[in-house]
């Protein structure tokens, strides 16, 4: 099946440190990949997405690159700010087998805490 | 209102207890899905509604019962609840393009904190 393994946190940086956080993942087929965001007390937000291999997605100082030879799908930023503070997740979508191959199915890893500190 | 919203933001309730958790997308989605978040797990997918229609049910227990009466809005009621049902809930909806379509993008509600005495 579908799986997504990203870096256990919690992650503690000071403000403008650099930032990576690791995902790979193991999906049959080709799918999309994507960074969530979840702020406290919030619902998740789509960070930031691609789509084919070698895409690189960006927002908000935010990048990934979509490895296909590596399966991965990390994420990064040059310098962090304090309300960058959150839960970062990484997933991946691709036809859901439950439902005969018809929609696609978001599969998430567990999440990494991000503390920036000023 | 726009995006999801959810009601109520918290609740908690006791194990004989019966209630309602609502969503409402204001997005004009044809899909809407029932997550369940849990300390140190990965998010789980319980329920998918494509077209008011439930496409997928995760091996939810049946305490956990969906309704879908239209496109816009999502129930999930709750009977006879355990503690370790105590989690976070999130509601999200997405456009489903079908067969052809790389990717859907799910937009969330800000969720339920469910507390399970």
């Amino acid at each position: 099946g579908n799986s997504v393994t990203q870096m256990e946190g919690p992650v503690t940086l000071s403000e403008e440190a650099f930032l990576t956080i690791n995902c790979t993942y193991t999906a049959t087929g080709y799918p999309s990949l994507f960074w969530y965001v979840q702020y406290p007390g919030e619902g998740l937000q789509l960070l930031l997405k691609a789509t084919k291999a070698d895409d690189k997605g960006s927002n908000k100082g935010f990048e990934a690159t979509y490895r296909k030879e590596t399966t991965s799908f990390h994420l990064e930023k040059g310098s962090v700010q304090v309300s960058d503070s959150a839960v970062y997740f990484c997933a991946l979508s691709a036809l859901n087998p439950n439902s005969g191959g018809s929609n696609y199915k978001l599969t998430f890893g567990k999440g990494t805490l991000l503390t920036v500190n000023p | 209102e726009t995006g999801v919203t959810q009601t109520p933001r918290h609740l908690v309730m006791g194990m004989t207890n019966k209630k309602s958790l609502k969503c409402e997308q204001h997005l004009g989605h044809n899909a809407m899905y029932w997550y369940k978040q849990s300390a140190k797990k990965p998010l789980e997918l319980m329920f998918v509604y494509n077209f008011k229609e439930q496409t997928e049910n995760n091996s939810v227990p049946s305490r956990f019962s969906p309704e879908c009466p239209n496109s816009s809005h999502l129930f999930l009621h709750l009977h006879t609840l355990q503690p370790e049902d105590s989690a976070l809930y999130l509601c999200a909806s997405s456009q489903d393009l079908g067969l052809g379509s790389s990717y859907n993008e799910q937009f969330f509600g800000p969720g339920t904190r469910l507390t399970v005495l």
